[in-house]
């Protein structure tokens, strides 16, 4: 089974340009995250989707950040325009729903390491 | 709000030492611990988890236990092995909602 998979590794950019990553969840799981770590501080949630609804989007920084799933496969995050600031890993995970609509353990992908100049 | 803190890498052993990486957490009611592993050049893997006190997560050797009391879930191998070699992260999960929160990750270095 593949694992989850993210698109492009690294993405070096000038400020002001824009960016858009991509991940692709592991088949079937319905719940897609997205995750930042900035210069090697903890790892912090931007948001969580439901399928191609918004769950959570209480962690995105500010509206430069934009979110999409589209037909519930897979997540873009667009970072317009982008600022120094933005630098960072970000990471995608995916989980499976259990029952009571808690979710099962959250798969990562490996990472996207942006570079913003 | 919810947090976790682990201690400051990076760390460098011998192979065959003792480890212990530090972790503890502020959260409401009763969360679950993970411990996640990140390998050179690949993601977060899951390399434990417990989900109530005095719970105790292993795999591969690795073992945490879950410590209400002291808030704790330190994660402990007895000989570590140069393909240990890694950042292992701390999370929690809170029984409500389903975002983690990490901590900042250490780096482990094993030296032949």
């Amino acid at each position: 089974e593949a694992g989850v998979t993210q698109f492009p590794s690294h993405s070096v950019i000038e400020k002001g340009q824009t960016v858009t990553l991509r991940c692709d969840p592991i088949s079937g799981h319905d719940n897609l995250y997205w995750y930042r770590r900035v210069m090697g501080k903890e790892i912090k949630f931007l948001l969580h989707f439901v399928k191609e609804s918004k769950q959570d989007e209480s962690g995105m920084p500010n509206n430069r950040f934009l979110a999409e799933r589209t037909g519930g496969t897979y997540s873009t995050l667009k970072v317009q325009p982008a600022e120094l600031e933005d630098s960072g890993v970000y990471f995608c995970a995916s989980s499976q729903d259990i029952v009571g609509g808690r979710t099962d353990t959250q798969y990562f992908g490996p990472g996207t390491r942006l570079t913003v100049l | 709000g919810d947090s976790v803190t682990q201690m400051e890498g990076p760390v460098t052993l011998s192979e065959e030492a003792f480890l212990t990486i530090n972790c503890t957490y502020t959260a409401t009611g009763y969360p679950s611990l993970f411990w996640y592993v990140q390998y050179p050049g690949e993601g977060l893997q899951l390399l434990l988890k417990a989900t109530k006190a005095d719970d105790k997560g292993s795999n591969k050797g690795f073992e945490a236990t879950y410590r209400k009391e002291t808030t704790s879930f330190h994660l402990e191998k007895g000989s570590v092995q140069v393909s240990d070699s890694a950042v292992y992260f701390c999370a929690l999960r809170r029984n409500t909602g389903n975002q983690f929160y990490f901590g900042t990750g250490t780096s482990l270095t094993v030296i032949p």
